[in-house]
């Protein structure tokens, strides 16, 4: 059973501080790994993929992904009152049929 | 681009009706994807198709759930006979190829 695992939180940081989400997931196989965010009542949304070990920067967020010890991690520098929301992790299948699986989502809340 | 459209935004029903849901994928993608959302189990992969064709549909939960993608432009998912247990968030995605998903709005099933 390939699983992803996410602390469900909630997750509190003040505002401007830095939001460090982390995932861990069992498949040893997977290659692709995406974080979609998802406001309440909301689709989720896309908002970072990674497939190589180290980091990848876009704006504000920074996706890190760590192979040997099955570890993705989300970074939001800045953080701002909009970026409260739940932050789906989600894994590639390593089985070479692509479809990941998702975590359970971290709540993030950003607060003034 | 419109992106996902589905239909119905909310549903409500009774026990034993037969519900459709509809979902129009981003034109050119060909992988499109069902899914649930419920606080209990998360985002649940239920059927995906490649190119029309169903791929996967080890996670429809019992026989009263069934999906077609008569063309690439349009994919159902049906329930028949519906119960209240089935009372969740209907999620279509679709993607190109492994360049992650893009959501649908969501259909809120209520069975009442």
């Amino acid at each position: 059973q390939k699983e992803v695992e996410q602390n469900s939180g909630p997750l509190s940081v003040p505002e401007g501080a830095i939001a460090s989400l982390n995932c861990t997931y069992s498949d040893r196989g997977s290659q692709s790994f995406f974080w979609y965010r998802q406001y309440s009542g909301k689709s989720p949304e896309l908002i970072m993929f990674i497939y190589s070990n180290g980091d990848k920067e876009d704006g504000r967020f920074t996706a890190q992904l760590n192979k040997a010890s099955q570890y993705v991690s989300l970074l939001i520098r800045d953080s701002q009152p909009s970026d409260s929301a739940t932050y789906l992790c989600a894994g590639g299948d390593g089985g070479g049929s692509y479809i990941p699986t998702f975590g359970r989502g971290t709540s993030l809340i950003v607060h003034p | 681009d419109a992106g996902v459209i589905q239909s119905p935004r909310h549903e409500v029903t009774e026990m034993g009706q037969e519900v459709t849901l509809r979902c129009k994928p981003i034109s050119g993608h060909d992988y499109l994807f069902w899914y649930r959302q419920t606080m209990m189990r998360g985002l649940e992969l239920l059927i995906y198709f490649n190119n029309n064709v169903p791929i996967d549909d080890s996670g429809m939960p019992e026989d009263r759930f069934s999906a077609k993608m008569p063309n690439a432009s349009f994919s159902t998912l049906k329930i028949q006979p519906s119960e209240p247990r089935d009372s969740a968030v209907y999620f279509c995605a679709s993607s190109l190829g492994r360049s992650g998903y893009t959501f649908g709005s969501g259909t809120r099933l209520t069975v009442v």
